[in-house]
């Protein structure tokens, strides 16, 4: 089964609109993380937001923000503002498992979501 | 410096070549990774190093074989590659479990 589910390959938005990105997990982990990267066509993986699975609050990171809601077991990602540097492939990840010494982890990926930011 | 540099950017080998992958930096974290991403897919992981040891090797074929030689430097040597390990190689590295990780620009690796 998959761990980490990203439902929509592609999306498209108009510039200045927002769009959600939705991710669905799977685990039984009561301590987990989940993550958010932006690829662009360059390959470079940029680190967008993070949410640990105790936190209480929404994580937010300038004009992204993480609409966790935890007993549904999803992590969408919004996007305000849309901008054309925004098109690029984005991907949720979990962190479970706990992590190990110097604080390593395991990443699971989901398969990503391209969106492409119209003018 | 908050980055990750890894050489070279691409890489064209022949199966019977050997080839070596670097990944460096500064930031002092102390878990570095090589993950392995075919086209169109997502990340895979390869190998975990904690404290410049190896703590992760997710089944990856001996042909691949990491080493770090010290906290800012970590290495991926290729030998005997098979056209299938064709994709782009990321290094990355954290600080902790509540931060994400960061990546470096990665290798595109083409075998022949």
């Amino acid at each position: 089964a998959q761990k980490i589910t990203q439902t929509q390959p592609g999306m498209f938005v108009q510039e200045k609109e927002a769009v959600t990105l939705d991710c669905t997990y799977d685990t039984s982990d009561p301590s987990y993380g989940l993550f958010w990267y932006k690829q662009p066509s360059s390959g470079e993986m940029i680190f967008l937001i993070y949410q640990g699975s105790y936190d209480q609050q929404n994580a937010t990171e300038g004009r992204y923000s993480l609409n966790f809601q935890k007993a549904r077991k999803s992590a969408n990602l919004v996007i305000s503002a849309s901008q054309l540097g925004d098109s690029a492939m984005y991907f949720c990840a979990m962190r479970e498992k706990g992590y190990s010494g110097a604080g390593s982890y395991q990443l699971t990926f989901g398969k990503g979501t391209k969106l492409s930011v119209i003018p | 410096d908050t980055e990750v540099t890894q050489t070279p950017k691409h890489l064209v080998m022949g199966m019977t070549n050997k080839k070596s992958l670097k990944c460096e930096q500064h930031m002092g974290h102390r878990a570095m990774y090589w993950y392995k991403q075919k086209a169109k897919k997502p990340p895979e992981l390869m190998f975990v190093y904690s404290y410049e040891k190896l703590s992760i090797n997710e089944s990856v074929p001996s042909r691949f074989s990491p080493e770090c030689p010290n906290s800012s430097l970590l290495n991926l040597h290729l030998h005997a590659l098979q056209p299938e390990d064709s994709a782009l190689y990321l290094c990355a590295s954290s600080q902790g479990p509540g931060y994400g990780y960061t990546f470096g620009s990665g290798t595109r690796l083409t075998v022949v």
